[in-house]
């Protein structure tokens, strides 16, 4: 069974830093990996995606990485703002018997001090 | 203004009520989704569905129902035999299936009275 992992589950930063949130799974044979962010009380906004056959993607300040040999992904955030400060959960899909299965984790809630 | 959206916001549910949560999306997505979403856990599958007129279980379906009978509308009900039915339910549709981008709409939160 994929089990998706999120440490720490919360995190704060002062403004202006460079930060790193970290996402493990257990089952290496994934399509592919998303991040999240989600707001208080709100849905979730897609980030980035990452397929099987990539490394990294990137999108303005973030960059998200992709180690599926040690099942880590990784995502960057430069230059960190208030307005940062959210809930951001990774995702990934598996082929499992015939259907196509999605794992969410627990996410990391990010406070960025100014 | 395309996009997903979600009502109520806030729901409540007497005990033994059925009771149905709206989704519409037009973003011309073929595929829909239901999660739920409890404190301190992920996010977890209900139903999916990929096409009008069909739809399969996800992780958690039981004590939910739901119908698919236009590709604009995926409605969510909560049976009286979910007896746990308080959490924050996300809708979200993607393109034609789970590989690609999916995107939620803003949720509602059910409570039991």
């Amino acid at each position: 069974k994929q089990e998706v992992t999120q440490i720490p589950a919360a995190l704060s930063v002062p403004e202006g830093e460079n930060l790193v949130l970290n996402c493990s799974f257990t089952d290496s044979a994934i399509y592919n990996l998303q991040w999240f962010r989600q707001d208080p009380g709100k849905g979730l906004t897609s980030l980035l995606l990452i397929q099987s056959s990539q490394r990294e993607q990137t999108s303005g300040r973030l960059n998200a990485s992709l180690d599926k040999s040690s099942g880590r992904s990784t995502l960057y955030i430069a230059a960190s703002q208030p307005g940062d400060s959210a809930t951001y959960l990774c995702a990934v899909i598996i082929y499992s018997f015939g259907n196509e299965k999605l794992t969410f984790g627990t996410g990391t809630r990010l406070t960025i001090i100014p | 203004d395309g996009g997903i959206t979600q009502s109520p916001k806030y729901l409540f549910r007497k005990e033994g009520q059925n009771v149905t949560l709206s989704c519409e999306q037009n973003l011309n997505h073929d595929a829909m989704y239901w999660y739920r979403q409890d404190p301190g856990q992920g996010l977890r599958l209900i139903y999916y569905s990929q096409i009008v007129n069909d739809f399969q279980k996800g992780d958690i379906a039981e004590g939910y129902s739901v119908s698919r009978e236009k590709k604009e509308s995926f409605p969510l009900t909560v049976t009286s035999a979910q007896k746990n039915p308080t959490a924050f339910y996300l809708c979200a549709s993607s393109i034609s299936d789970l590989q690609e981008t999916q995107y939620f709409g803003p949720g509602t939160r059910l409570l039991v009275l």
